[in-house]
């Protein structure tokens, strides 16, 4: 089956600070894709950053980038240089080979001031 | 360019009621995929349609229903509605590889069953 697991509910950073968002997946898959999604309030999900599970470079976007470590099956999201407008919910989700893609439940992060 | 576009973006009906909710693509997209979200949930995959043919469906009952127009534009019909079927539902668009491809979200419909 497959799943992905965010296990911060939750997550605070001061401005201009570096955060970073865990996220962790289960597929019997070979290949898969692995995606992050930013949800402001206002209810659209904003595409950030992808990775192949393929991809032997980690993903970078920006002020994104995408640890990206297969042995472990993790794929954490690291923004550098937090803004105010970085507060939001963030979503790790997953491809499969099927074509599904699969979310896990999310981080809110509140970047202070 | 325009991006994926949802309508309505609030919706309000009473259980029993059906409800159709409408999505476009963004410009050279060919596939639509359909989530709900339930409040402070990550959304759930509820089908995917290409070439006006539902290609792959998640864990919902057949009052979830859908469709794809000719200008790859989609339905998303819900019969029967329960409480618990109030949700964010939100679009996704990409253009079909066949191996995989990135979606891109609309803005979502936040429907309220009463």
């Amino acid at each position: 089956a497959q799943k992905i697991t965010q296990t911060q509910p939750g997550m605070f950073v001061q401005e201009k600070e570096a955060v970073t968002l865990d996220c962790t997946y289960d597929t019997s898959d070979q290949s898969y894709g692995l995606f992050w999604y930013k949800q402001p309030s206002s209810g659209e999900m904003i595409f950030l950053i992808y990775q192949g599970s393929y991809d032997e470079q980690n993903a970078t976007e920006g002020r994104y980038s995408l640890n990206f470590q297969k042995a472990r099956k993790s794929a954490n999201l690291v923004i550098s240089a937090s803004q105010l407008g970085d507060s939001a919910m963030y979503f790790c989700a997953m491809r499969s080979t099927g074509n599904q893609f699969y979310f896990g439940t999310g981080t809110s992060l509140t970047v202070i001031p | 360019d325009a991006g994926v576009t949802q309508s309505p973006t609030h919706l309000i009906k009473t259980r029993g009621q059906q409800v159709t909710l409408r999505c476009s693509p963004k410009s050279g997209h060919d596939t639509v995929s359909w989530y709900q979200q339930a409040l402070g949930q990550g959304p759930q995959f509820i089908f995917q349609y290409y070439e006006e043919e539902e290609r792959q469906r998640g864990n919902f009952p057949d009052r979830f229903s859908g469709h794809q127009f000719p200008n790859y534009s989609s339905e998303l019909n819900v019969n029967a509605l329960l409480l618990g079927d109030s949700a964010l539902y939100l679009c996704a668009s990409s253009f079909w590889t066949g191996y995989g491809e990135t979606q891109y979200f609309g803005p979502g419909t936040r429907l309220l069953v009463l």
